[in-house]
């Protein structure tokens, strides 16, 4: 049971553009969302997160929106720049848990 | 460098045999996490241990097992391995037990069952 959804397998942007990168959650516990940046041959990373008290947080270029009502989370970067290129996973985790859920990923490619 | 170590990199091993993968976390965490990517899926929670006792599990199969040692390095092992366990193997660290705070990963340990 895919508890944490990442529905757009990969995307593509032009550089200097905006990337919206999008998640979607069942569970209504989750309190605190993460995103995830993952090269080849490496780790993920983290790159930010959110805490379900916020509706938006923010990071230079990266922003993170939450909206709980429709349990869905959304990544923005802007502008985008070609070192983006990327799989991005969403998390949750509930505060009374001790699992991470990840979504299955989204490949961004950002064409110069 | 997320400060987690995980040994080998790559590993290629025949079905029915065993392997252990190793994981050192970040100096100072407690908390390991153990996660499998296969391909086209994303990470799948296999197990957690926190300060040397487990803390929750999932979807982990029998054939696995897993420890953390009192120098909180971290082994998972596979037995009587199939082609579809064949799969990128990812430790994670904290320094809790969960949320609200970030995980960081090693490089991976990529199995390939041939």
């Amino acid at each position: 049971d895919q508890q944490v959804k990442q529905n757009s397998p990969s995307l593509s942007v032009q550089e200097g553009r905006i990337s919206i990168l999008n998640c979607d959650y069942t569970n209504s516990m989750f309190d605190y969302f993460l995103w995830y940046k993952k090269y080849p041959a490496e780790g993920p990373t983290f790159l930010i997160s959110i805490s379900s008290i916020k509706d938006k947080n923010e990071d230079g270029r990266f922003t993170v929106f939450l909206n709980k009502s429709a349990k869905h989370l959304s990544l923005h970067i802007v502008p985008s720049q070609p070192g983006d290129s990327a799989v991005y996973f969403c998390a949750a985790s509930a505060n009374t848990g001790n699992q991470f859920y990840f979504g299955t990923g989204t490949s961004l490619t950002v064409i110069p | 460098d997320s400060g987690v170590t995980q040994t080998p990199k790559h590993l290629i091993t025949a079905t029915g045999q065993r392997v252990t993968l190793r994981c050192s976390p970040r100096s100072g965490d407690l908390s390991v996490y153990w996660y499998q990517q296969s391909l086209d899926q994303g990470l799948q929670f296999l197990i957690q241990y926190y300060n040397g006792e487990e803390r929750a599990k999932g979807n982990i199969l029998e054939r696995f097992s897993a420890q953390q040692f009192p120098d909180l390095h971290s082994e998972l092992n596979l037995s009587s391995l199939e082609l579809g366990d064949s799969a990128l193997y990812f430790c994670a660290s904290s320094l809790r037990t969960g949320g609200p705070e970030k995980l960081f990963f090693g490089s991976g340990t990529q199995l390939s069952v041939l």
